[in-house]
């Protein structure tokens, strides 16, 4: 166990919906990374936020969006979804910005139908 | 960030030792070397991280040469349970936010 948690698990939908995947991250930890991980594109870095503000940005579409909370939680919103947007969703967190050690949670796998 | 390459794929039988080598040519001086395991359907999850010479853990070993345009992560004695994808990657501090998996290593344990 990580210690980070991601709901929901599993979470199937239909095109042109939206959801929104929360993550918790470690007890003490400030930095929350998203990423995106499907058959065809591996694993790929979407969005980093930093004690509530936005460090780094990847190959995230203007569709998606995310926010850290002053609690520390995150929130990756998913909208207008394509069926290529199906993927394992992975939410990350780490004490600061100094190491490169993250933890990463179970994941959110999205389908959408 | 520094580009990475790393085998595709690696067989190994148990209780042998694995050695992944990963290329990153273009290091750079403040740019550290992490490796990363998964497993299917989970999160990565870090394994070792060095800058110079060799580090050790519990897990694996490290191995950088004084050029660094290489690393070597070793397995030592692998198991059933080692097998998974190996994801090598280099960055520094100022890049921590862009962590950039490649295609990582698929490394197979038979009996």
């Amino acid at each position: 166990d990580s210690g980070v948690t991601q709901t929901p698990k599993h979470l199937i939908t239909a095109t042109g919906q939206r959801v929104t995947l929360r993550c918790s991250p470690r007890s003490g930890d400030l930095s929350v990374y998203w990423y995106q991980q499907s058959l065809d594109q591996g694993l790929q870095f979407l969005i980093q936020y930093y004690n509530g503000e936005e460090r780094a940005k990847g190959n995230i579409l203007e569709r998606f969006s995310a926010q850290q909370f002053p609690d520390l939680h995150s929130e990756l919103n998913l909208s207008s979804l394509e069926l290529g947007d199906s993927a394992l969703y992975f939410c990350a967190s780490s004490v600061d910005l100094s190491r490169a050690e993250a933890f990463f949670g179970q994941g959110t796998r999205l389908t959408v139908v | 960030l520094a580009k990475t390459t790393q085998p595709i794929s690696m067989d190994s039988y148990e209780g042998q030792e694995v050695n992944i080598t990963c290329s990153h040519n273009n290091i750079a001086t403040n740019d550290y070397i992490t490796w990363y395991q998964q497993f299917p359907s989970q999160g990565p999850r870090f394994i070792i991280q060095g800058y110079k010479t060799k580090v050790t853990n519990e897990v694996a070993s490290l191995f950088i040469p004084a050029d660094r345009k290489s690393s070597t992560l070793s397995l030592p004695r692998v198991s059933l349970s080692d097998t998974a994808v190996y994801y090598c990657l280099v960055g520094s501090t100022d890049s921590w936010g862009k962590l950039q998996f490649g295609a990582g290593t698929q490394v197979v344990v038979t009996p």
